[in-house]
Order: structure tokens, then C-alpha cells, then sequence
């Protein structure tokens, strides 16, 4: 039940943005998205739920497709602060509180 | 608002010893969860509970177990350690465990070597 995630890892450069893709092979109920940067704990970005609605940062944008069962999280005008790995985790019901995260994808801002 | 506190923050015991993590989760949440993390797996389900009650299991062997405490603190225990279970243990707490999805509010881990 474990989503892939896609690319493993990407390097930018300040101000070039990225999208990072999130796919389950199950029906989801929501997407949520995280960032950890190294030696921290996970914290928390946004989720969006099925129906639509969508909570989270003012600064990163992202998609879910129901159909698909397809997320991405858009970042744009990268900063130096972006950088850290980024998980999505999927819920399959409501409630659930049993995200299953994918295996991360590493991301690098380079001045 | 303290966070979520996890302790001990590193620790190291041989194999076939036991342990146990302790998570004490923000004030008011009553959910917790427990993630395994190792390098290329990312986090792995391992249980959550709520109001003491298990709600919720990964895929992870019997030796893998856990409570929760009337105050919401939780405790997981690993007995009969391998090399394998080296990893970072990560506590989650959130709000509730009703209708809508719940945002996790990590603790910054236990990391155990096993050797």
C-alpha cells in the first residue's frame, strides 16, 4: 500500500521550481505532504482531500487527482529553505490516522 | 504549546535485548502513531492508538507491540532485537481520530542501533 513517489531526488538552483509526483495503486481518501530536513522530524505541508478540498501552506501549491489516484506538490521560486526530503502519505479511509508514506524524494537548492 | 516528546533520543543495545520508546504526545491529542524509519523505506506504519485502544496495525512482526496510557502518553516496546530493527523511531500525535483527515504533528524520534 506503500505510494511511489517520483523523481527519488532532484538538485535546482534558487528560483527554479520543481514538482514532486505521489501515486497509489488504492483509492485514497486524502494526500497529505511533509518535509524533514535532516536529523528533524517530519512536519507537516498539506493535505488535500477527496471532494476537493485542500489545507495547507500559503507557499507550495499541489494537486490531487481522484481518478488517477495521483498527487504533486508544486514548488516554485525555490528557496534555500526548500531543500530536505519530501514524503507523501496516503489515507485510505477517513480517519484512519494510518498513512502510508512513500520513500521520499530528496530535495536540493543550491545558491 | 510543548510538541510531541520523545524519549530516549538515541540509544544502543545488543541483539536479543528488549526496548521501549516512549512518546508523549501534545496536550489534547489523543491519537498516536509510531513510524519506522530506515534509509531507501521511509516511514513504515507501525501501529496508532487512541483512547487506549489499537485502532490501527502495520505489517510488522509480533515482536513489535505498544500501549497507550489514560493520559494519552504511549509506549512501544520491541523485544528479541535484531540488526534489522536499527532505524529511527518516529511518534505522531494528532487531534482526533473521527471524520476528516488528521494532521500528524511529528516528535523528533528515538534512534536505536542495534548491534
Amino acid at each position: 500500500q506503500q505510494p511511489v513517489q517520483s523523481p527519488q531526488a532532484v538538485i535546482l538552483r534558487e528560483g527554479e521550481d520543481a514538482v514532486i509526483n505521489c501515486s497509489s495503486s488504492k483509492a485514497l481518501y486524502s494526500v497529505h505532504w511533509y518535509r524533514q530536513k535532516h536529523g528533524e522530524a517530519p512536519i507537516f505541508l498539506m493535505i488535500l482531500l477527496k471532494g476537493g478540498e485542500q489545507k495547507g501552506h500559503d507557499k507550495i501549491s499541489a494537486s490531487f487527482n481522484e481518478k488517477k489516484q495521483q498527487s504533486s506538490l508544486y514548488l516554485t521560486a525555490s528557496q534555500l529553505s526548500y531543500s530536505g526530503t519530501y514524503f507523501c502519505g496516503t489515507e485510505i479511509r477517513t480517519g484512519a490516522n494510518n498513512l502510508f508514506f512513500g520513500t521520499g524524494t530528496r530535495l536540493t537548492v543550491i545558491p | 504549546k510543548a510538541g510531541v516528546t520523545q524519549t530516549p533520543r538515541y540509544l544502543i543495545k545488543t541483539r536479543g535485548q528488549q526496548v521501549t520508546l516512549s512518546c508523549s504526545p501534545i496536550s489534547g491529542h489523543r491519537s498516536v502513531s509510531w513510524y519506522q524509519q530506515t534509509p531507501g523505506q521511509g516511514l513504515q506504519f507501525l501501529f496508532e492508538y487512541f483512547s487506549e485502544t489499537q485502532r490501527n496495525k502495520g505489517n510488522f512482526p509480533g515482536r513489535f507491540s505498544g500501549r497507550q496510557f489514560s493520559n494519552s502518553r504511549s509506549e512501544m516496546n520491541v523485544s528479541t532485537l535484531e540488526l534489522g530493527d536499527s532505524a529511527l523511531y518516529l511518534c505522531a500525535s494528532s487531534f482526533t481520530q473521527g471524520a476528516g483527515a488528521n494532521v500528524l504533528t511529528f516528535g523528533a524520534g528515538s534512534r536505536l542501533t542495534v548491534l
